[in-house]
């Protein structure tokens, strides 16, 4: 079955450090988004690729990275310069196409402990 | 002025009740609707989408689009418990391929 895998579905980070979240889709979609939701709150765009090799920073950027070196994949990483980084954090793919919406990972709750 | 706006609730109705979810989108050129149900600690599952003025049914779910007063509501006919959820507003705007998200109504539906 085509779908968006995420993994771990739950993080734990100690202060300082690095850690990076998976996200991979069958689906064949050409972009991939990262999004942050934070307790009773909407999602916010952090990253997101509509091609192999390119990205955009969304809307909340600072303290993450990400990479696409293959269509499928699109891992995020979330620095020690994130300084509040305990959220629920959504990946998501799509076609380009404006009468298209986006499917979601399951997501991964990451927390700093 | 907030890009896609959505009142947070909860709103509460009685099971069997129509619930009506609104959002409003200050981008007048955006061209595609969707509407997101959200349940407690689990990701945005897609119910409906929307790209012509009226309405769109399926099922117990109606979407309506006003373009005109840039106005997007979903109705949910013979509300259950099961539908108590997180309702996300999203449009796409004329030009890209981005989302832009509502913060999302709260639904409860009590039996």
């Amino acid at each position: 079955d085509g779908g968006i895998t995420q993994s771990p579905k739950y993080l734990f980070r100690k202060e300082g450090q690095n850690v990076t979240l998976s996200c991979e889709q069958n689906l064949n979609h050409d972009a991939m988004y990262w999004y942050r939701q934070d307790p009773g709150q909407g999602l916010r765009l952090i990253y997101y690729s509509q091609i192999v090799n390119d990205f955009q920073k969304g809307d909340i950027a600072e303290g993450y990275s990400v990479s696409r070196e293959k269509k499928e994949s699109f891992p995020l990483t979330v620095t020690s310069a994130q300084k509040n980084p305990t959220a629920f954090y959504l990946c998501a793919s799509s076609i380009l196409s404006a009468n298209y919406g986006y499917t979601f990972g399951s997501g991964t709750r990451l927390t700093v402990v | 002025q907030k890009e896609v706006e959505q009142n947070s609730g909860p709103l509460s109705v009685p099971e069997g009740a129509i619930a009506s979810l609104n959002c409003t989108y200050s981008d007048r050129g955006s061209q595609s609707f969707f509407w997101y149900r959200q349940y407690s600690g689990k990701s945005p599952e897609l119910i409906m989408s929307i790209y012509s003025n009226g309405d769109k049914e399926d099922g117990r779910f109606t979407a309506q689009l006003n373009k005109a007063s840039q106005y997007v509501s979903l109705l949910i006919r013979d509300s259950q418990p099961s539908d108590s959820a997180t309702y996300l507003c999203a449009v796409k705007g004329e030009y890209g391929n981005k989302l832009v998200f509502g913060a999302g109504t709260i639904l409860r539906v009590k039996s």
